[in-house]
């Protein structure tokens, strides 16, 4: 099974709002409201912010809002903070199988 | 609070087999929750291992299924991987994990580095 497909990258300067893709099939993002986004900072363990698609942990600012479309999920950052430059990963049901995309390295210009 | 720790060898020889444990606190595992493990090669993304159900039943990526053993102990609240015949391309950070059930993950340890090396 391939990997989840993301950007490897994406930018945004303070304030700003950004979108982040999960692109999978209708065997997986498409056929389960199982999705979870994490950030990843260098060296740390990841950490959920996102997760049956839309719902947000205890803690997670509401800046932090997931959606999903057919075989698409998507992460949306706004008003963008230094703090949110990370790497973010993207994690859904497949059945009999978790699977994960590849990872976005986000940068705060 | 829930924490998770991986224990085990920070080096293996290459057609050995890897063993890690994670030790389980702030909840018990004989509850519904699924556990789970998932590596990261340095500079790469997360690779889903496999998962473990508090009632044993196994959930593994295909690609390492031939290879991977998840096993469960509620009596010591911890939960272990088994990766066998490993090469260099298995050295990676491994983490265990809670998993809600849905086959990703919200609670994580903070993983610990294998390298697969003579």
């Amino acid at each position: 099974q391939s990997a989840l497909t993301q950007p490897r990258s994406v930018s945004g300067s303070p304030g700003q709002s950004v979108t982040i893709s999960c692109t999978g099939t209708s065997s997986d993002v498409g056929a389960y409201n199982y999705v979870s986004w994490y950030q990843q900072h260098p060296g740390k363990a990841p950490k959920l912010m996102i997760y049956d698609v839309s719902k947000r942990p205890s803690g997670v600012p509401d800046r932090f809002s997931g959606s999903k479309s057919g075989n698409t999920a998507s992460l949306t950052i706004s008003g963008l903070q230094a703090e949110d430059e990370a790497d973010y990963h993207c994690c859904s049901h497949a059945g009999s199988y978790g699977i994960f995309g590849g990872g976005t390295k986000l940068t705060v210009l | 609070q829930v924490q998770l720790q991986e224990s085990g060898p920070g080096l293996v020889k290459p057609s050995e087999t890897l063993s890690l444990s994670c030790s389980v606190s702030g909840y018990s595992i004989s509850s519904n929750y699924f556990e789970g493990w998932i590596r990261q090669p340095p500079g790469k993304g997360l690779e889903w291992i496999g998962s473990i159900s508090h009632s044993g039943s196994t959930f593994y990526n295909p690609s390492l299924k031939s290879r991977v053993t998840i096993s469960i102990d509620t009596s010591k609240n911890q939960f272990s991987l088994k990766l066998n015949s490993v090469t260099a391309a298995d050295t990676a950070v491994y983490y265990c994990a809670r998993d809600t059930g849905g086959l990703c993950h919200d609670y994580w340890g903070q993983g610990t580095l294998v390298t697969v090396s003579s």
